[in-house]
């Protein structure tokens, strides 16, 4: 019963490669969000999506992809990826798209770049 | 604008002992305010939030914190830290997005 679910929960990866991080959030929410924590713990918003439109768009290099097959997955693709990227990465839903709402995420996805 | 500042990057206590974690906001508005805790290599869990009702808000596991407007504060506390309470605490702004900030690293010493 799982709220919001993010694979792979760990990701090892090569510089250079591409890679994608799935989320499904199984609350019923209009939007969906993806997080960027750094090393520092620093939590920073990259996408959000609300009934598959996005939203925002942070300044985020375009090697970074988000995609929304439907309202209940919002999945991140990577292309190219570089030492930097290296992060924590959080998935996260609120029921509109109003950003006063109690966002819930998911677990995290631990993308270390070698 | 919105930001966030949380005055402490790391807070000790004694187990027992009473916690307080502090944050100054600045708005525009009248902006929602949130809690979030995360223990080590997990997610994010809310632990309360303000949305311009009572400005004493009581959240989970014995946390509250204070809406103070003319401070422009929104300080979490608990009367009596516990083991398990050792972890990393967000204080969020929100008004069109969520605005974090840089978080509270609560060590409970025994």
């Amino acid at each position: 019963d799982t709220a919001v679910s993010q694979t792979p929960k760990y990701l090892v990866t090569q510089m250079g490669n591409d890679k994608s991080i799935k989320c499904e959030q199984n609350l019923g929410h209009d939007t969906m969000y993806w997080y960027k924590q750094d090393s520092k713990k620093f939590l920073k918003i990259m996408f959000s999506y609300n009934n598959k439109e996005l939203i925002i768009n942070e300044t985020v290099p375009n090697r970074f992809s988000p995609k929304s097959p439907d309202k209940a997955h919002l999945n991140l693709h990577i292309n190219s990826l570089e030492l930097g990227d290296s992060a924590v990465y959080f998935c996260a839903s609120n029921p509109s798209d109003l950003a006063r709402e109690t966002q819930y995420f998911g677990p995290g996805t631990r993308l270390l770049v070698l | 604008a919105q930001s966030v500042t949380q005055l402490d990057s790391h807070v000790s206590v004694s187990e027992g002992t009473p916690v307080l974690l502090r944050c100054n906001y600045s708005s525009s508005y009248s902006p929602s305010l949130f809690w979030y805790v995360q223990h080590p290599n997990k997610g994010l869990q809310l632990l309360l939030k303000y949305t311009s009702a009572a400005t004493l808000v009581k959240g989970i596991n014995g946390f509250e914190a204070e809406f103070k407007k003319s401070e422009t504060s929104f300080h979490l506390t608990k009367p009596s830290a516990h083991m398990s309470d050792a972890a990393e605490y967000f204080c969020v702004v929100s008004e069109n997005q969520f605005y974090f900030g840089t978080g509270t690293s609560l060590t409970v010493i025994p």
